[in-house]
């Protein structure tokens, strides 16, 4: 199974902020990739797939890099909205697998 | 409007049974392949099945294999698992999800808790 994980677990940060999440594969997972944010008592809400495509409707602040092994999210300019949980997920091969999550709180 | 909504969450026994359904509406639901995520209190997230769009291929996390049952009927715009054996590491809220082009949750439903408990 390709483990995921992500760095670092917590992030303070200030609104404008730029902020940068990690994550890394234990294996190749080509770009097989996606980001998620999540809110408290809320669903996750798709960000980025194939490690660097942004999702309709998703605010350019939001970028995504990487291939193989190690991927960032990148959020530029932190807004009040963006103060969340991050999770990558590699899709590349079953079993499907999520890094532990990121939380960005206000600093 | 693309919608998921998932029910049959609720209280039960170790050792008992439970079956949860994804309900969606706003895409044509027979073309499109489908997973659960289930995420435990205060915890992150973990990926639980996956179902192609014919039922053909499924797959299962090791944990809940030879326990759960994923299934679908495209009739009905839903799809189902069925959580066996339960036990008190399975307490989470399950989350359904549509994938797109192989690409795991562009959609996803509200969720439903299951709570394993005595």
């Amino acid at each position: 199974d390709t483990q995921m994980t992500q760095s670092p677990s917590t992030l303070s940060a200030s609104v404008g902020d730029r902020v940068t999440i990690t994550c890394r594969a234990s294996q190749s997972i080509s770009i097989g990739l996606a980001w998620y944010q999540q809110k408290p008592g809320k669903a996750p809400k798709f960000l980025i797939y194939k490690a660097s495509s942004l999702e309709s409707g998703v605010p350019s602040r939001f970028s995504g890099s990487g291939s193989g092994t190690e991927f960032t999210l990148t959020i530029t300019s932190l807004q009040p909205d963006d103060f969340a949980t991050y999770y990558c997920q590699q899709y590349n091969s079953f079993p499907w697998t999520f890094g532990q999550g990121t939380k960005v709180e206000i600093k | 409007e693309v919608q998921l909504v998932e029910t049959g969450g609720g209280l039960v026994q170790p050792g008992g049974s439970l079956r949860l359904s994804c309900a969606v509406s706003g895409f044509t639901f027979s073309t499109y392949e489908m997973n659960w995520v289930r995420q435990a209190p205060g915890k992150g997230l973990e990926w639980v099945s996956y179902i192609s769009s014919t039922s053909n291929t499924i797959y299962y996390a090791d944990s809940v294999r030879g326990r759960f049952i994923i299934s679908r009927d495209n009739a009905k715009n839903s799809m189902f698992l069925q959580l066996n054996s339960l036990r008190a590491e399975d307490t989470a809220v399950y989350y359904c999800a549509r994938v797109r082009a192989s690409v795991p949750g562009d959609y996803w439903g509200q969720g439903t808790l299951v709570t394993v408990s005595s």
